[in-house]
C-alpha cells in the first residue's frame, strides 16, 4: 500500500513536503515515482528514484525546483516542492514501478495528495 | 522526449462491443508500452505491460498489441463490460522522461 499526504493549498512560490509512506514491501526493492494529474486533465510523470536510492529523475518542468528522497528507516518516499507555480496545482499520486525495468510501468499506486498553488 | 498520441480522444460504445484505441509514439521505443484504465475519483490502475503482457488480475478481454514498428500500438477490448467505461492512457518506458498518452475516455453510447 502508498498513503501519501503533505499536499495542501499554498502561494505562488510557496514550498510543501510530499510524503509517501509505504507498507507491504520496502521502499529500497523497488523503483519509486511521483505522477501528477492537473484538475480535468491528464497524467504526468513528475520524478523517480532507483532502488537503490542512488539516481534520481526528473521532468524538465519540474527540474531544480523538485526533490525526490527517501528514508528506508521510515520505508518512506519524499517530494520536495519549491518555488510553486499555478501549473504545479494537480493532485500527486505516488507510484511503484512494478517488473523490475527502469524506467517501468508503474504497477501500484497510492490514492493521491492534493497540491494547490494560488497565483 | 517522446510524444505519445492517443486516438480517438472519446469513443462511444455500448456493452458487449469490440473497442480499440490507439497509441504512436513520436519515435521508436520498441515494446516497452504500458496501458493503464483510470475511473474517475481513482488512481489509475495498470491493464497491460510490454505492449501485450496482461498485468494480474486483469480480465482476458483486454488485450494489447503492436504493429511491429515500435511506434504503434493497440489496446482492445473485447466483450465490452459496464466496469469498462473509464478513462485509458497508453505510457511508454523506453526512456526518460516517462510519457503518457493524453487518454481515451470510453463512455456509454
Amino acid at each position: 500500500q502508498l498513503a501519501e499526504s503533505g499536499g495542501g493549498s499554498v502561494q505562488s512560490g510557496g514550498s510543501l513536503r510530499l510524503s509517501c509512506v509505504v507498507s507491504g514491501f520496502a521502499v529500497d526493492n523497488y523503483a519509486m515515482g511521483w505522477v501528477r494529474q492537473a484538475p480535468g486533465k491528464g497524467l504526468e510523470w513528475v520524478s523517480g528514484i532507483t532502488e537503490y536510492g542512488g539516481t534520481t529523475y526528473y521532468a524538465d518542468s519540474v527540474k531544480g525546483r523538485f526533490t525526490i528522497s527517501r528514508d528506508t528507516s521510515k520505508n518512506t518516499v519524499f517530494l520536495q516542492l519549491n518555488s510553486l507555480r499555478a501549473e504545479d496545482t494537480a493532485l500527486y499520486y505516488c507510484a511503484k514501478f512494478g517488473h523490475g525495468y527502469n524506467p517501468d510501468v508503474f504497477d501500484l499506486w497510492g490514492q493521491g495528495t492534493m497540491v494547490a498553488v494560488a497565483s | 522526449d517522446i510524444q505519445m498520441t492517443q486516438s480517438p480522444s472519446t469513443l462511444s460504445a455500448s456493452i458487449g462491443d469490440r473497442v480499440t484505441i490507439t497509441c504512436r509514439a513520436s519515435r521508436d521505443i520498441s515494446d516497452w508500452l504500458a496501458w493503464y484504465q483510470q475511473k474517475p475519483g481513482k488512481a489509475p490502475k495498470a491493464l497491460i505491460y510490454k505492449t501485450s503482457s496482461l498485468e494480474s488480475g486483469v480480465p482476458s478481454r483486454f488485450s494489447g498489441s503492436g504493429s511491429g514498428s515500435g511506434t504503434e500500438f493497440t489496446l482492445t477490448i473485447n466483450s465490452l463490460q459496464s466496469d469498462d467505461f473509464a478513462t485509458y492512457y497508453c505510457q511508454q518506458y523506453n526512456i526518460y522522461p516517462i510519457t503518457f498518452g493524453q487518454g481515451t475516455r470510453l463512455e456509454m453510447k
